[in-house]
């Protein structure tokens, strides 16, 4: 159980252009998802708490607008990164939580690479 | 100070040997407790909860959680090659956020 997915797990894009990534929950509904991102050599940073139905909560530093979150179903949550730069290239993984459990299953990321 | 502080490696153990490692949190309200085990260009898998003082087991693998020191450790019994990894310590602090350590480099060597 608690089976996370992304699509699509690599992505090439250039440079303005926009990127969407799609994080669903196959076996359970999840209230709550999160999206992080994974630079070479370092930890996991959160980006973003998505909330099923309400707006996303940033972190600070992160732009709203060039990061846009949409959680419109139980299951599924999107990350759009408008107008990529190359200091965007990352790799963006998503969690979600099962119900009031504080126990997070992460996806299996997506890197995106920005030319 | 970091919020989670994790011993900064990297470790190498030999093959069936008891690897330990170690995590330390700043926040005291934290209430839950999690290691990853994350492999090269892969996201992270869950392996361990604690929310209780004292010791977790399951299987191989050994959580112990001392809030009175804000700390928390990971022992890997029998370590395999396979347990080769970057583990990260997670701790969800008193204010809902999951906060990860910068992780700790583990290989086993045969």
């Amino acid at each position: 159980g608690a089976v996370v997915s992304q699509h699509p797990s690599w992505v090439i894009c250039k440079s303005g252009t926009s990127v969407k990534i799609e994080c669903r929950s196959l076996d359970f509904q999840a209230t709550t998802m999160f999206w992080y991102r994974q630079f070479p050599k370092q930890s996991l940073m959160l980006m973003a708490t998505s909330n099923e139905g309400s707006k996303a909560t940033y972190e600070q530093g992160v732009e709203k607008d060039k990061f846009l979150i949409n959680h419109a179903s139980l299951t599924l949550s999107t990350l759009t990164v408008t107008s990529a730069h190359p200091e965007d290239s990352s790799f963006y993984i998503c969690s979600a939580r099962q119900g009031s459990s504080y126990e997070q299953y992460f996806g299996p990321g997506t890197r995106l690479t920005v030319t | 100070q970091k919020e989670v502080e994790q011993n900064s490696g990297p470790l190498s153990v030999p093959e069936g040997a008891i690897a330990s490692l170690n995590c330390t949190y700043s926040d005291r309200g934290s209430q839950s407790f999690f290691w990853y085990r994350q492999y090269s260009g892969k996201s992270p898998e869950l392996i361990m909860s604690i929310y209780s003082n004292g010791d977790k087991e399951d299987g191989r693998f050994t959580a112990q959680l001392n809030k009175a020191s804000q700390y928390v450790s990971l022992l890997i019994r029998d370590s395999q090659p396979s347990d080769s990894a970057t583990y990260l310590c997670a701790v969800r602090t008193s204010y809902g956020k999951l906060t990860f350590g910068q992780g700790t480099i583990l290989t086993v060597h045969p």
